[in-house]
């Protein structure tokens, strides 16, 4: 079985700080890992992907992700906070290994992230 | 990448009725999934709607409540059958991109609340 944990319900910062959002995953074969973003009353939008390669994955808008194997976590992360990335963020997994026909992504509880001017 | 569109965007429906939700995709999709968002709650998994043969459905969730067609590369429908008001949430579409290790993008979903 696979799972994500992302272990803040919120995170505060201020907007020009460093932010991360935390995330650690388990899964049984290779991990597929993405970060979404969804803005009030939206769906879901795809920000990056780990899939394999360099562990440090840069994505939309100026995040970035590091993939740690060792401490199987994949922390979401951006060097300058703007205030409109104030949105719910969540990590999601997919076992790489699971064979062609399974596509199901686990899904963490989501990150509040709230930026204060 | 897609463009999903759901309809309708929001409804409110009285219990024991049912409600069609559509998602329709601007290119075709190998892979179309349906999702529920609980309030508060992260996304749930319903079932994988398969063209042209029955939807594979995730453990907790079952056929007759929630019915989907696939009728083509491009469109699928979820029914929410006999509902009450445990079953408000947002409910979303989303698609698997050809490659297999590609992301799943996200239709903007639909708001449903029983009363």
């Amino acid at each position: 079985a696979q799972s994500v944990a992302q272990p803040e319900d919120q995170v505060n910062v201020a907007e020009g700080n460093p932010l991360t959002v935390k995330c650690t995953y388990s899964v049984s074969g290779n991990p597929y890992l993405f970060w979404y973003v969804q803005y009030p009353n939206r769906g879901l939008q795809f920000l990056l992907k780990y899939i394999t390669g360099d562990n440090l994955v840069k994505g939309s808008y100026g995040f970035e992700a590091e993939f740690n194997k060792s401490q199987t976590s994949f922390h979401l992360k951006k060097p300058s906070a703007l205030v409109s990335d104030s949105a719910l963020y969540f990590c999601a997994v997919r076992d790489g290994y699971s064979g062609a026909g399974s596509y199901q992504l686990t899904f963490g509880k989501g990150t509040k992230l709230s930026v204060i001017p | 990448s897609a463009v999903i569109s759901q309809k309708p965007s929001r409804d409110i429906c009285q219990r024991g009725t049912s409600l069609t939700i559509q998602c329709q995709v601007d290119s075709q999709v190998t892979m179309m999934f349906w999702y529920r968002q609980q309030p508060g709650q992260s996304l749930t998994l319903i079932a994988t709607a398969n063209q042209g043969s029955e939807a594979t459905y995730e453990s907790g969730f079952v056929i007759d409540k929630f019915p989907i067609s696939r009728p083509n590369l491009t469109f699928s429908t979820l029914t929410v059958s006999n509902m009450s008001p445990e079953d408000s949430s947002i409910y979303l579409c989303s698609v698997q991109t050809t490659s297999g290790r590609g992301e799943q993008y996200f239709g903007p979903g639909t708001r449903l609340t029983v009363t």
